[in-house]
């Protein structure tokens, strides 16, 4: 069974930072791509960032690119994201999600439970 | 980056109805389009890509078609777990981009 298991979340006042992990497992990981993807409250999907199965492609949604870092460590089937200079507008649920493929085709499978961050003063 | 717009925003339906939500893109995408049920509270779950396929274990009720710019996913018979938010999904360029969402609640 797939399983992603998303941490790190929390309160963080604006200009903070935060990490976030996502730890897979139930699949092989390391030959997925894997993307996150935020939820504003009550508001719908958005596509944050990706990076390819070996970390040769890595793409960032124009609201946070030089911001956030996406990484992997594929011997840990883990999944990170370093969210720096953080914005009230980055208040949302963060999901990590599976790849289809190996590259970053954007075809999502399998999603995980979500991490709320919650950035205020 | 390509706009998803989806319609209804949200619609009401009976138990058993037949429900259709619609999906246009502001460019050609192929069939590139997905689906994707999220219900209140809980995580996000893949339904169909390509258009009009299927994920492992997705209901047969469910089905979706297109092609290009403008694409409908369909609920037959709808059931009680079926009422949640669906989104459409483009994943021909970046930056991938969802429709806004379509809420089908009990009538």
């Amino acid at each position: 069974e797939v399983q992603l298991v998303e941490s790190g979340g929390g309160l963080v006042q604006p200009g903070g930072s935060l990490r976030l992990s996502c730890a897979a497992s139930g699949f092989s990981f390391g030959t997925s791509a894997m993307h996150w993807v935020r939820q504003a409250p009550g508001k719908g999907l958005d596509f944050v960032a990706d990076i390819g199965s070996e970390e040769t492609s890595i793409n960032y949604a124009d609201s946070v690119r030089g911001r956030f870092t996406i990484s992997r460590d594929n011997s840990k089937n883990t999944l990170y994201l370093q969210m720096s200079s953080l914005r009230v507008e980055d208040t949302a649920v963060y999901y990590c999600v599976k790849d289809f493929a190996p590259y970053n085709s954007g075809l999502f499978d399998y999603w995980g439970q979500g991490t709320l961050v919650t950035v205020s003063s | 980056d390509i706009q998803m717009t989806q319609s209804p925003s949200s619609l009401s339906a009976s138990v058993g109805d037949r429900v259709t939500i619609t999906c246009r893109a502001s460019q050609g995408i192929n069939n590139y389009l997905a689906w994707i049920q999220q219900k209140p509270g809980r995580a996000p779950k893949s339904l169909i890509y390509g258009a009009s396929r299927l994920h492992s274990g997705v209901p047969s009720r469910f089905s979706g078609s297109g092609s290009g710019t403008d694409f409908t996913l369909t609920i037959t018979n709808l059931r009680a777990e079926d009422f949640a938010t669906y989104y459409c999904q483009q994943y021909s360029a970046y930056s991938w981009t969802f429709g806004q969402g379509t809420k089908v609640e009990i009538k």
